[in-house]
């Protein structure tokens, strides 16, 4: 799997939007880029994944940039229940390790 | 709704003593896993089950037993347990081991 970079940490305040980047330069063509959310001590929680398309759900979009090197998790309205730590995980069908790698992620606080 | 549940979600109990964290998933998933997590370690997975009698060590297996017997329960199984396996765990699952996984809401274990 592709190595990411994500900032340790990022502070948002309440009901504005929170970008959070992620750089995956050595991505391949077949992998997608995937973001899931750790609320402390409970489950990963998945949110959102693509390939090379802008991506949206109802919980957050996806911008990848043309070249696929890097891309940004936008929570369009953040709560402070979305403070969280979210990881960018790049993953594909031919991956060699079934199991999914949880870098260190990006420490999310939203500011009341 | 979608889930995969564990139980117990809490868990204290004393070395030696065996016990069993139960994980079930009601999507029809084949591939089913476990992990753990510690701080500073990241998520680090123990077993995984491709299918039914379907199962393979991760990374760090030892003092841990899995069955799959069913589709949808992947039981971890503790025959002896040491205080170093004080730990959080998580159960995850999904229809393919590459591809986006659904966690579970984890159990604390604690062993004196």
């Amino acid at each position: 799997d592709a190595k990411t970079t994500q900032p340790p940490s990022m502070d948002c305040a309440e009901g504005r939007a929170a970008n959070l980047p992620c750089n995956h330069s050595t991505i391949s063509g077949n992998e997608y880029v995937y973001w899931y959310r750790q609320i402390h001590s409970q489950g990963p929680q998945y949110i959102i994944h693509g390939l090379k398309n802008n991506e949206t759900n109802e919980m957050a979009s996806l911008i990848i940039t043309e070249d696929r090197k890097s891309s940004t998790l936008i929570l369009p309205h953040a709560t402070l229940r979305d403070t969280a730590v979210y990881y960018c995980i790049v993953r594909g069908p031919l991956s060699s390790a079934r199991q999914l790698t949880f870098g260190s992620g990006t420490q999310l606080t939203v500011l009341p | 709704e979608a889930q995969v549940t564990q139980n117990p979600r809490y868990l204290i109990t004393v070395t030696g003593k065996k016990l069993t964290v139960t994980c079930s998933q009601n999507m029809n998933h084949e591939y089913m896993s476990w992990y753990r997590q510690d701080p500073g370690l990241g998520l680090r997975q123990i077993y995984y089950s491709m299918n039914v009698e379907v199962t393979d060590k991760g990374d760090v297996p030892e003092g841990y037993k899995v069955s799959r017997k069913e589709k949808r329960n992947f039981p971890l199984i503790l025959e002896s347990p040491s205080p170093n396996q004080t730990s959080l765990y998580f159960c995850a699952s999904s229809f393919y081991d590459r591809e986006l996984q659904y966690f579970g809401p984890g159990t604390r274990l604690t062993v004196t």
